[in-house]
């Protein structure tokens, strides 16, 4: 499974940017990049997903790479609902059946 | 439309029992997968059903098996439980139709083997 990289921690401000990367060096040309992340005591939520262009919706926006070895995710005004680890997958275009690889993630720290 | 719902949420058992975890998966959605989620290893992944047949499977012991039923909801068994069995169990369903769909989890069931 190809595999991700990411900080264990990063700390924000509430209402300031928030840029999480994320390096992926061994990516195929059909592998896309996925976000979740899980808030406490909750299950992970889907944030974002893309190929090679970025992608923004209502939560965040998705920077990728030309090379497409690393990516960013975007939060732009963090508020205390969101704190939580974000995790960065590689999931194959192909095939019917796949599996989440969830790495270790980056715990974001959100302060007031 | 409701989520997918996780039974029990906790529970407590001891070495040597089996337990049986159950999960419903949203409306329609004819794919369920199994996931562990532990301090140690973090999340790994169990198994995946649809459409009551299992599709693909994680690195885990024979003890962890799961089935499917034909209304798509799934349950999984860990029998001979051990003291590193103890760990979030979280199930998350998607339609099944696409590779890149979302995967939607539940809010898991915590097990604890004393």
């Amino acid at each position: 499974d190809a595999k991700t990289t990411q900080p264990n921690s990063m700390e924000s401000n509430e209402e300031e940017p928030v840029h999480l990367p994320c390096n992926h060096s061994t990516i195929s040309g059909t592998d896309y990049i996925h976000w979740y992340r899980q808030l406490p005591s909750q299950g992970p939520e889907y944030v974002i997903h893309g190929l090679t262009s970025n992608v923004n919706n209502r939560m965040a926006s998705l920077a990728i790479a030309e090379d497409r070895k690393s990516s960013t995710l975007i939060l732009h005004r963090a508020t205390l609902r969101d704190a939580a680890v974000y995790y960065c997958i590689l999931r194959d275009g192909q095939g019917g059946s796949e599996k989440l690889v969830f790495g270790k993630g980056t715990k974001l720290t959100v302060n007031p | 439309k409701a989520g997918v719902t996780q039974t029990p949420r906790y529970l407590i058992k001891t070495r040597g029992q089996q337990v049986t975890l159950s999960c419903s998966p949203i409306s329609g959605h004819r794919s369920v997968s199994w996931y562990q989620q532990t301090p140690g290893q973090g999340l790994q992944f169990l198994f995946e059903y649809f459409s009551e047949t299992q599709r693909n499977k994680g690195n885990f012991p024979g003890r962890f098996s799961g089935r499917q039923f034909s209304n798509s909801r799934s349950e999984m068994n860990v029998s001979t439980l051990e003291l590193g069995d103890s760990a979030l169990y979280l199930c998350a369903s998607r339609s099944g139709r696409g590779v890149q769909e979302t995967q939607y989890f539940g809010p898991g069931t915590r097990l604890l083997v004393l």
